[in-house]
């Protein structure tokens, strides 16, 4: 089945530095990739995605790059801000309808 | 829409007892999933449903634990007896199975004494 690697495990940076958060997957078959926010206490949200068949994605801030030769994707955030800190969670799957598989988390802390 | 709703969002329970958790995903998802986060090994995939039907239990820990979808609308997942070391926060998730991402609901906090 699907295995999902994830690191750093905790991160610091100071407000307004970039963050990039990195994972890897066993499974060649997968073919998509969200990223979820958890903020303490609260429930994971999803806040990007990407799919196989591209190699990057923007939203403002927030940006996922795919490598499917290597098996690893990653998220990365500029400008970081306080309102940033909390727990983020890769996840890989291969097909709708089957389960996500999600990584072990990063618990990210920006100072300001 | 209420969004995935979770009942109780708090459960005490003494070791031995039963225990039960609920779920009701949003309406129109065709997928249900039951996770469990702990410190130590994250986020957890126990079971999920596709159109009411179980299709990997795998995660699930032993014969204590069970899980069932009677209808469209509703999941429970029951412990019995229950154990400290299932103290957790179970998470139910939903989706549309278009390989979209998950509505999570608010969890429910087991403690276990």
């Amino acid at each position: 089945g699907e295995n999902v690697e994830q690191h750093p495990s905790t991160l610091s940076v100071q407000e307004g530095d970039s963050a990039v958060i990195k994972c890897t997957y066993s499974d060649s078959a997968s073919n998509y990739f969200p990223w979820y926010k958890q903020e303490l206490g609260k429930r994971p949200q999803l806040i990007i995605d990407i799919r196989s068949n591209v190699g990057e994605k923007k939203d403002q801030r927030i940006a996922v790059t795919l490598n499917k030769t290597a098996k690893h994707f990653s998220l990365h955030i500029t400008e970081t801000q306080p309102e940033d800190s909390a727990v983020y969670f890769c996840a890989a799957n291969y097909q709708a309808g089957t389960a996500l598989i999600f990584g072990k988390g990063t618990t990210l802390s920006v100072s300001s | 829409d209420a969004g995935v709703i979770q009942s109780p969002r708090h459960e005490v329970t003494e070791m031995g007892q039963e225990v039960t958790l609920r779920c009701k995903p949003i309406s129109g998802h065709n997928s249900l999933f039951w996770y469990r986060q702990t410190m130590m090994r994250g986020l957890e995939l126990l079971i999920y449903f596709n159109n009411n039907v179980p299709i990997d239990d795998s995660g699930m820990p032993e014969d204590r634990f069970s899980a069932k979808m009677p209808n469209a609308s509703f999941s429970t997942l029951k412990i019995q007896p229950s154990e400290p070391r299932d103290s957790a926060v179970y998470f139910c998730a939903s989706s549309d199975g278009h390989q979209s991402g998950y509505t999570f609901g608010s969890g429910t906090r087991l403690t276990v004494v």
